[in-house]
């Protein structure tokens, strides 16, 4: 079955500590996403990358580190200078296929990270 | 710039009723594109239905039906007749012209009573 994985689910971790959440697709799509969601706020964009080895900042990239060495992966890296970490992340993914196509978004199950 | 808007933060029902979610966005393109999602208690969002700019038919799929009037900015969602399992938050969200990335609204929390 094609889709999104996002590994682990719930995820633990002491302040200070840097922390890689995993986003892996099989769908052959170009563009991969990753939102923060808190508690009434929508979701809000990190990172995003339209072809391996490049991606582009979203709304809230300070904190957060990214890199897309290949096309079925886009690992985000939570890093100690992200003043509140504890969200639930998504990750997505689009086909890329010319901007007046729709590309819409398909999501991984997501990842709730809270840092004690 | 571009800009969702989903004014109801919750919406409660009993079982049977039909609701509508609103939606109104914002843009200066000429093309562009909706989409509404839903977000169950498990947290994975799912898509739902997918309008460009230059197609304002309405749907209908099942119980869902959707209301895309550009004169109003506006992409509502009705649920017709709705059930327990309907409870979800709804996300309405945008693309402009260019590629790349949606513009979501702050979503709509359903909660649908037996």
């Amino acid at each position: 079955d094609g889709g999104i994985t996002q590994s682990p689910k719930y995820l633990f971790r002491k302040e200070g500590q840097n922390v890689t959440l995993s986003c892996e697709q099989n769908l052959n799509h170009d563009a991969m996403y990753w939102y923060r969601q808190d508690p009434g706020q929508g979701l809000r964009l990190i990172y995003y990358s339209q072809i391996v080895n490049d991606f582009q900042k979203g709304d809230i990239a300070e904190g957060y580190s990214v890199s897309r060495e290949k096309k079925e992966s886009f690992p985000l890296t939570v890093t100690s200078a992200q003043k509140n970490p504890t969200a639930f992340y998504l990750c997505a993914s689009s086909t890329s296929t010319g901007a007046s196509s729709y590309n819409e978004q398909f999501f991984g199950p997501g990842t709730r990270l809270t840092v004690l | 710039a571009q800009k969702v808007t989903q004014a109801q933060t919750e919406i409660s029902v009993v079982e049977k009723e039909d609701v509508t979610l609103d939606c109104v966005y914002e843009t200066r393109d000429t093309t562009y594109y909706l989409f509404w999602y839903k977000q169950p208690p498990s947290g994975e969002l799912v898509f739902l239905i997918r309008r460009n700019s230059f197609d304002e038919q309405n749907e209908i799929s099942g119980r869902y039906s959707w209301n895309f009037q550009k004169s109003t900015s506006s992409f509502n969602f009705t649920i017709t007749a709705s059930q327990v399992v309907d409870s979800a938050v709804y996300f309405c969200a945008l693309r402009g012209s260019t590629l790349g990335r949606l513009y979501f609204g702050r979503g709509t929390q359903l909660t649908v009573w037996p």
